[in-house]
């Protein structure tokens, strides 16, 4: 079945750095346009970034552009966030998502998230 | 930027009840809207996507209805199971996605 397992979250500075990953399985990575949503406690859902199905194509939120970078390896089945300039407001779940494919970007699994927590 | 608006923010129900959860958008998103249910401490898991269209594995005591504006998640017969978090999602502008605030389904 498609398992979503993210890991790389932790505590960090502000102004420091962390990179993520999620590593995919039981489906073609390689086919599918993936995506970054950040959950802040107790808060709802915000979408961080996009990532087509080969790497070329890339999205992110204008609140973490020209910090945060979305990647992916598909010789890996591994999807990345490197997170750079970290601020408090960053703080939060992150989780990785397949899309359904077929060009809907709508996401139809979930790994179990990844914690992030910024001080200050 | 479309804004998805949830109603109410907060259903207080008993099992059996019928629920009905409103996702109001600010401006049409003709039928490209999903709803998803997240339970405390786990990630959203896909209900309905394209408004009416069942996820895979997903019970028929969950439909989804509505086009345009107005969106609705109805729970036929709640369960204790069901009580739990609403959101609403639309692709407003590809591929980034929108949510909605949430709609809290709790017990009564």
């Amino acid at each position: 079945q498609v398992q979503l397992v993210e890991s790389g979250g932790g505590v960090v500075q502000s102004g420091g750095s962390l990179r993520l990953s999620c590593a995919a399985s039981g489906f073609t990575f390689s086919g599918h346009g993936m995506h970054w949503v950040r959950q802040a406690p107790g808060k709802g859902l915000e979408w961080v970034a996009f990532i087509g199905y080969d790497g070329t194509n890339k999205y992110h939120a204008d609140s973490v552009r020209g910090r945060f970078t979305i990647s992916r390896d598909n010789s890996k089945n591994t999807l990345y966030l490197q997170m750079n300039s970290l601020r408090g407001e960053d703080t939060a779940v992150y989780y990785c998502a397949k899309t359904l494919g077929g060009g809907n970007p709508t996401t139809d699994c979930w790994g179990q998230g990844t914690l992030v927590t910024v001080s200050s | 930027e479309i804004v998805l608006t949830q109603s109410p923010a907060t259903l207080s129900l008993s099992p059996g009840e019928r629920a009905a959860l409103s996702c109001r958008a600010s401006q049409s998103v003709s039928s490209y809207l999903a709803w998803y249910q997240q339970k405390p401490g786990q990630a959203p898991r896909l209900l309905i996507y394209d408004a009416s269209t069942r996820a895979t594995g997903i019970p028929a005591k969950f439909s989804g209805s509505g086009s345009g504006t107005d969106f609705t998640l109805t729970i036929s017969s709640l369960e204790p199971e069901d009580f739990a978090v609403y959101y609403c999602q639309h692709c407003s502008s590809w591929p980034s996605l929108t949510f909605g605030g949430g709609t809290k389904v709790e017990l009564k």
